[in-house]
């Protein structure tokens, strides 16, 4: 089956600096997708990227999806303390199973004040 | 114009019984999912249903676990004589709906965790 390798699997940082995951994968995806989890909550969407290529920002988010659609990366610009949390990647196909997210295993953000 | 919602929150049993966790998707989807995770893990697709209709369960142990969506009220997922390995987080999220081509946006609610003893 399809497997995210997400890296790394946690960060531990001064607020005010800037963070980077990535996340690879074995086979194509059609979109990527980060979510941030955090305790005791569900994930919550951040960024969707549709096309290879695509580079999205959402505030003090960026995220590209790889040009060759295997790959994806997260970049968090000048951290604030309400940053921390677990940050997923997840995979989906186009299709008529296009609902079967494959996640990544998170990144563990820790921001120290 | 409230989320998806899930209760319970935490739930506790011990070996044998059985679970029951609920959903109700967000207003106007028509389309529930559930997914598990364990901890340290990222989520993993259980299960897809429409009203009344089971789509895919193919993530699903064909054993002890059960899901429903019935035409009035919500979506159930049942695990029945529980083990320690059910111990997770049961995550069900809603969707507007699913084409075939294209994304399909998942919204996700607080999950249940469920704790066996």
């Amino acid at each position: 089956g399809q497997q995210l390798n997400q890296s790394p699997q946690s960060m531990f940082i001064q607020e005010g600096e800037d963070v980077s995951m990535n996340c690879t994968s074995s086979s194509i995806f059609n979109t990527w997708l980060w979510y941030k989890q955090d305790p005791g909550e569900g994930p919550v969407l951040l960024i969707a990227l549709y096309k290879a290529g695509e580079l999205t920002s959402n505030g003090r988010l960026t995220a590209q999806f790889g040009i060759t659609r295997k790959d994806s990366f997260l970049n968090i610009s000048a951290s604030i303390p309400s940053d921390v949390g677990i940050y997923f990647c997840a995979g989906q196909i186009s299709g008529g199973s296009n609902y079967k997210l494959t996640f990544g295993k998170g990144t563990l953000l820790t921001v120290n004040p | 114009n409230a989320g998806v919602m899930q209760n319970p929150r935490h739930l506790v049993r011990r070996r044998g019984q059985e679970a029951r966790l609920r959903c109700s998707p967000m207003k106007g989807h028509s389309h529930v999912y559930w997914y598990r995770q364990l901890p340290e893990e990222g989520l993993k697709f259980m299960v897809y249903l429409q009203k009344e209709n089971i789509i895919d369960e193919s993530g699903m142990p064909k054993e002890r676990f059960s899901a429903e969506f019935p035409k009035e009220g919500p979506s159930i997922l049942r695990i029945q004589q529980v083990v320690r390995g059910d111990s997770a987080a049961y995550f069900c999220a809603s969707s507007l709906k699913t084409g075939n081509s294209g994304a399909n946006v998942l919204t996700f609610g607080a999950g249940s965790r469920l704790t066996v003893l």
